[in-house]
């Protein structure tokens, strides 16, 4: 167990909709990562957040958003979504920028 | 920004061979490099990580190689069993860059 919770574990929803997906860091960690795995692909980067700022944007739509809390829990909001959005989300945390990063067990998102 | 490359894609070795994983990365300046084993149905978990300032590091069965001037590193997994089957995944981290940057993967499978 790395420490970090994901929920929910598995989510199935319909196209055109918006889910929200949560994380909840180690004790103590101020990073939050959040990644993409599609099938077959490796982990994706989306985007970081820092004791509360976003630090770093990688390769996400602009229909994704997410932002982190003063409790440093992060959520990932996904809205108008499309078949293609189906994938494992998982969300990673580190007690500092650089250090060692601890991922989540994921949520499976299945859009029909 | 940072390229990992990692090889191979798919690793089949009868238990009790060793297994090498190869990853090369671009930017010179990163000076963090993780390795993570994906089970399936769960999150990356961090398995091993060397810095810039040393050559190799082990841990039991794993070891992991660094060559700077070549800006490579591989994973090694001595007398392999089944329960190492799993997906591996290299990452660089460093220089200007807060964000793990990831390899593609390696499937590897243990036959007992």
């Amino acid at each position: 167990d790395s420490g970090v919770t994901q929920t929910p574990k598995h989510l199935i929803t319909a196209t055109g909709q918006r889910v929200t997906l949560r994380c909840s860091p180690r004790s103590g960690d101020l990073s939050v990562y959040w990644y993409q795995q599609s099938l077959d692909q490796g982990l994706q980067f989306l985007i970081q957040y820092y004791n509360g700022e976003e630090r770093a944007k990688g390769n996400i739509l602009e229909r994704f958003s997410a932002q982190q809390f003063p409790d440093l829990h992060s959520e990932l909001n996904l809205s108008s979504l499309e078949l293609g959005d189906s994938a494992l989300y998982f969300c990673a945390s580190s007690v500092a920028e650089r250090a060692e990063a601890f991922f989540g067990q994921g949520t499976r998102l299945t859009v029909v | 920004g940072e390229n990992v490359e990692q090889h191979p894609s798919t690793l089949s070795v009868q238990e009790g061979d060793s297994a090498v994983i190869k990853c090369t990365y671009s930017d010179s300046a990163s000076n963090y490099f993780p390795w993570y084993k994906q089970e399936l149905g769960k999150g990356p978990q961090l398995i091993i990580d060397i810095r810039s300032n040393v050559g190799e590091k082990k841990d039991q069965r794993i070891a992991v190689t660094l060559n700077k001037t070549a800006k490579h590193f591989s994973l090694h997994i001595t007398e392999t069993q089944p329960e190492d089957s799993a997906v591996y995944f290299c990452a660089a981290l460093g220089g200007g860059s807060y964000i793990p940057t990831f390899g593609r993967g390696t499937s590897l499978i243990v036959h007992p």
